[in-house]
Order: C-alpha cells, then structure tokens, then sequence
C-alpha cells in the first residue's frame, strides 16, 4: 500500500457525460502528478500539481482539467467524455521532487 | 525523442530462469533519477527503486538486481531465479529538474509472463 488513495476505484459512464476523479496524496506529501494509461499502452503524462499550484503539464485534453485544494487532495475532471477516454487513471505524489509513489488507479469505462 | 526506451515489449521465461529487463535513457543533465515500477494484473504500480544520476553502485534486493551504468545509458534490471509471482508489466522511468520541480518520463514497458 503506497498510502496513495484514489476514488472510485471503478466508474461506468456515457459519452457527452462528466467525472471527477479524486486523489489524496500521502501524508506530507505536496506533489500530486495525474497520468493516464490507455489499454495496453505505457503511462501518459497529464498534469502535476504542488501545493495547490499548476507545475507542468502533459499531454492534457482541453476537455481535461485538475485543481489541487487546500489540504492537498486533488481532482481530475473530465467533461464531454469519448470512448478513448477509457483508461486507467493513476495518481502519484511525492515529498521530495523526484519521487512518485502511485495511487490504486480509478479505472473509467466509457460506454 | 524517446527519453526511455524500453525496446523489449514482452519476455516469456520458464520458472527459475533469470531475466533481464533492459532500459535505456536520454537526458543532457548530470542531475537525474532512475526508477523501475511493477504493474501486476491487478493493475497497481509499485515502485521497486530509485536510483540518483551520482551513484552508480549496483544494487540487489533479494532476486532483484539493478545495473546502472552511465556510460551505455542503461539501468537494467535482472530477476533472479524467476516466480511466476514476477509475472507483470514492468516500467522504467526517468526524472529530471526542471525549475526545481521534476519532469518524470515513462518508458513503454515490458511484459513479463513467467510460466510454470
């Protein structure tokens, strides 16, 4: 266990439709990165965060956005969801900057 | 460019044969890290290690070893007497400072299916 959670760990939804993916990081952790893992493909970068503040950003969608709250927990958001919006969705974080320890994933099924 | 290269898509071993898991990295900085993660069908990762630009000691961990060397640009990774338990998608990563705040790239994976 990484001390990472994610919620939900499953989520079935339509297309046109909008999700929030939630992440709490470990404790003392004030780095949150998103990625997204497409079937059978490797891990795609999306966003970091770090103490409530945008870092970097990946290969984000538009349709794609993350905010990161006060008690450093974060959300991902995705609107206008498509069928290849299907994917496992990891979140990590990190104390020091050049470390990850990831989150069970949230696994998104759009019909 | 591929900042991590991992050019084995799947390996398939018996039970009890080692087996190596190549990784190769690019970066123009003196300063970065190493990891190698296990992805089980279960789906989770877990980190195994991370390893810093400056130390290039190889490391063991019980079946699992670690060969790090700068000069080939490679952090292999090596199971010893293989598990079926090993049976997994394994991703080596790369990180560098950017700003004071770290970029991290993902290889592609490798595929690991050991067989009873």
């Amino acid at each position: 266990d990484s001390g990472v959670t994610q919620t939900p760990k499953h989520l079935i939804t339509a297309t046109g439709q909008r999700v929030t993916l939630r992440c709490s990081p470990r404790s003392g952790d004030l780095s949150v990165y998103w990625y997204q893992q497409s079937l059978d493909q490797g891990l795609q970068f999306l966003i970091q965060y770090y103490n409530g503040e945008e870092r970097a950003k990946g290969n984000i969608l538009e349709r794609f956005s993350a905010q990161q709250f006060p008690d450093l927990h974060s959300e991902l958001n995705l609107s206008s969801l498509e069928l290849g919006d299907s994917a496992l969705y990891f979140c990590a974080s990190g104390r020091r900057n050049n470390e990850q320890f990831f989150g069970p994933g949230t696994r998104l099924t759009v019909l | 460019a591929q900042k991590v290269t991992q050019a084995q898509t799947e390996i398939s071993v018996v039970e009890k044969e080692d087996v190596t898991l190549d990784c190769v990295y690019e970066t123009r900085d003196t300063t970065y890290y190493l990891f190698w993660y296990k992805q089980p069908p279960s789906g989770e990762l877990v980190f195994l290690i991370r390893r810093n630009s400056f130390d290039e000691q190889n490391e063991i961990s019980g079946r699992y070893s670690w060969n790090f060397q700068k000069s080939t640009s490679s952090f292999n990774f090596t199971i010893t007497a293989s598990q079926v338990v090993d049976s997994a998608v394994y991703f080596c990563a790369l990180s560098e400072a950017r700003n004071n705040f770290n970029k991290f790239y993902f290889g592609s994976g490798t595929k690991l299916n050991v067989k009873p």
